[in-house]
């Protein structure tokens, strides 16, 4: 089964701006993959951000995009919030098998 | 509005079957299929499987192909994931979602394997 990999931690100044990327082990993360970002903190249970690569909810915030970069899908932070340090997760799609990222713990500091 | 009902927490001996329920409300239940992740305590989230609530098809992990069932009753408009010969490291919070964009998510479930 293809693994998925994320930066473990990550740390962004409050107003500042960060991309959390998501890997395959199989190569380059497609359109075709349908890349997902999660959002999630303690004791909740995760909120999608982003389908499809770039689509978002009605209750994403503005400040998130979601996008596909030097073969790896990408989410971008632009004027991070506290309310933002959460964990992130990204899910990919393998011919019928979704795979989550092992998530990246993003802090606000 | 969307919202996704899941059973309360469970204990289970190792060895036992688990069923957990998932009732769906504010929406047409057979238009939309519904996934089954989980969380181990401090783990990645995994995708365990889904099926599609209008004609029943199903599609599972590798990972837990020889353990999981998932079913639905549509005149409850409701999915259950079963899974049999629970081990300790089945200790996780279960969850439903909404597939189609996964934009709704059921509020999980505690199952603790325990002797």
């Amino acid at each position: 089964q293809a693994v998925v990999t994320q930066e473990p931690s990550l740390t962004v100044s409050p107003g500042g701006t960060v991309t959390l990327t998501c890997g395959s082990s199989t190569g380059v993360v497609t359109s075709g993959h349908y890349p997902y970002w999660f959002q999630q903190k303690p004791g909740q249970a995760p909120r999608t951000l982003i389908y499809n690569t770039s689509g978002k909810h009605s209750w994403t915030p503005a400040r998130f995009t979601g996008s596909l970069r030097g073969g790896k899908a990408a989410l971008t932070l632009s004027g991070a919030q506290p309310e933002d340090e959460a964990e992130y997760c990204c899910l990919l799609f393998y011919r019928g098998v979704w795979v989550f990222g092992g998530g990246t713990k993003l802090t606000v500091l | 509005q969307v919202q996704l009902v899941q059973s309360g927490a469970e204990v289970k001996k190792p060895g036992a079957s688990l069923k957990v329920s998932c009732k769906a409300s504010g929406y047409t239940f057979t238009t939309y299929a519904i996934h089954w992740v989980r969380q181990a305590p401090g783990q990645r989230l995994e995708w365990m499987g889904w099926i599609h609530a209008g004609n029943g098809d199903t599609e599972y992990s590798p990972k837990f192909q020889d353990r999981v069932t998932i079913i639905r009753d549509t005149s409850a408009s409701t999915a259950y994931m079963e899974l049999s010969s629970l081990r300790y490291e089945d200790t996780a919070v279960y969850y439903c979602a909404r597939a189609t964009n996964w934009g709704f998510w059921g509020q999980g479930t505690l199952v603790t394997v325990s002797s």
